[in-house]
């Protein structure tokens, strides 16, 4: 079956420390991945996007990078947090290529302090 | 620069009526376009796409597609306390791989 795992599903930071969100699909190969942010009271914003493994296109200049290191892998990273990272963090897969249907994770709602 | 516009309601509608949501766009080459459902503190849920002028029917949801007028609805048929939530409307471009969404509108089924 077709499925998203995303963790860890909340966190609290300090401000100035490191971010490590993971996303791992099942149920597919080469799939087009995405991370979106959700801020409160705000719409979906597309960060990052990956069509294959090594191959990612950003969005929205910022402090957070991303990386795939594998097919079915998608990492969103930052070295720094802000205060404005915070958000509920999404990712997103379209298990079939062409179709342009995006399906979501759970979701890591990250609290910055 | 793709707008998605929405009613940010929230929009109230008894339980059984008919709950009708609309979102409009700007770019005329948008082709592929999405509902999602979010429940307050989840992730969203594809509950349909359209990608032809016209409409297409799932259950209880109908979706209606205008390319010349530029809108897409989507209709909720004998509405439940359960169809609550945010509904949030989504359109790609041409052999565009990004979605680009509209902030929501908040759906509330008053039993």
């Amino acid at each position: 079956s077709q499925t998203i795992h995303q963790w860890p599903a909340t966190l609290v930071q300090p401000v100035g420390s490191p971010l490590s969100l993971e996303c791992t699909v099942e149920g597919t190969s080469n799939p087009n991945l995405y991370w979106y942010r959700q801020a409160a009271g705000r719409g979906l914003q597309l960060l990052f996007y990956s069509v294959g493994i090594g191959q990612i296109s950003s969005e929205v200049p910022q402090n957070l990078s991303a990386s795939r290191p594998q097919d079915r892998q998608f990492i969103l990273s930052s070295k720094k947090l802000l205060l404005s990272d915070s958000g509920f963090y999404l990712c997103a897969c379209e298990f079939s290529g062409g179709s342009y249907e995006q399906y979501f994770g759970p979701g890591t709602r990250l609290t910055v302090t | 620069q793709k707008e998605v516009e929405q009613n940010s309601g929230p929009l109230s509608v008894p339980e059984g009526a008919i709950a009708s949501l609309n979102c409009t766009y700007s770019d005329r080459v948008s082709q592929s376009f999405f509902w999602y459902r979010q429940y307050s503190g989840k992730s969203p849920e594809l509950i349909m796409s359209i990608y032809s002028n016209g409409d297409k029917e799932d259950g209880r949801f109908t979706a209606q597609l205008n390319k010349a007028s530029q809108y897409v609805s989507l209709l909720i048929r004998d509405s439940q306390p359960s169809d609550s939530a945010t509904y949030l409307c989504a359109l790609s471009g041409a052999g565009s791989y990004q979605l680009t969404f509209g902030k929501g509108t908040k759906l509330s089924v008053i039993p």
